[in-house]
């Protein structure tokens, strides 16, 4: 069966180094999502996105984020500086098309910032 | 404002027990229901969708009350397996937001021997 696979499993990284987070969506897919989830708390929404732009965006997504789908196949989360505050777990999610509602989840990265 | 609402639980019950959790939304333009189960660190996975004429999934049943904006997962004769988080998960789509899930904080189901 098909699946949504990220790398690294896990990240530790200093506070205000970049980051880049890498997901392989499931191939024929056309949605791509990037959600996080700080421990306790619940699954956040970050971006969304679709024909090579993002089409949404949340709060938590500022300036230090960025995403890209470099090669067709690739979609990553980039964090320019890292902080504290974005030590969480990161889940990539894909979607097949507009007509099925189902979000496939991908097993996460662990990001901890020191 | 929070989009989504659950039973805080944690519930802790027997196997064989039949046990149900609540949620609410507070945007009527959601478009889409589901509930999703988490494991320890794991990823959400999808458990089942929710229909307006409520369904069923061999032990689990999901129903939803859009003038309540209420959304109800009851799932029979309970197994360890089934000891995970679920949450309650609202998907809006309309225009620019092409599917984001707003999730609930979960409910925690520990099911015991």
């Amino acid at each position: 069966e098909p699946e949504v696979t990220q790398t690294p499993s896990h990240q530790v990284t200093q506070m205000g180094q970049e980051v880049i987070l890498r997901c392989v969506p499931i191939s024929n897919h056309l949605y791509f999502y990037w959600y996080r989830q700080i421990l306790g708390q619940k699954v956040e929404f970050l971006v969304s996105f679709y024909n090579n732009e993002i089409s949404e965006k949340s709060e938590i997504f500022d300036d230090q984020f960025s995403v890209e789908r470099p090669d067709g196949s690739n979609f990553t989360l980039k964090i320019r500086s890292t902080k504290l505050e974005d030590s969480a777990m990161y889940f990539c999610a894909s979607r097949l098309d507009r007509l099925y509602n189902e979000q496939f989840f991908g097993p996460g990265t662990r990001l901890t910032v020191l | 404002r929070k989009e989504v609402e659950q039973d805080p639980g944690p519930f802790n019950v027997p196997e064989g027990a039949t046990v149900a959790f609540n949620c609410t939304y507070s945007n009527s333009a959601s478009q889409s229901f589901f509930w999703y189960r988490q494991d320890c660190r794991k990823e959400p996975k999808l458990l089942m969708s929710v229909y307006s004429s409520g369904n069923e999934d061999g032990r689990f049943t999901a129903q939803l009350n859009r003038a309540s904006q209420y959304i109800s997962l009851l799932i029979r004769d309970s197994k360890l397996s089934d000891s995970a988080t679920y949450l309650c998960v609202v998907m809006a789509d309309r225009g620019s937001t092409l599917g984001r899930l707003y999730f609930g904080r979960g409910t925690q189901l520990t099911v015991w021997p």
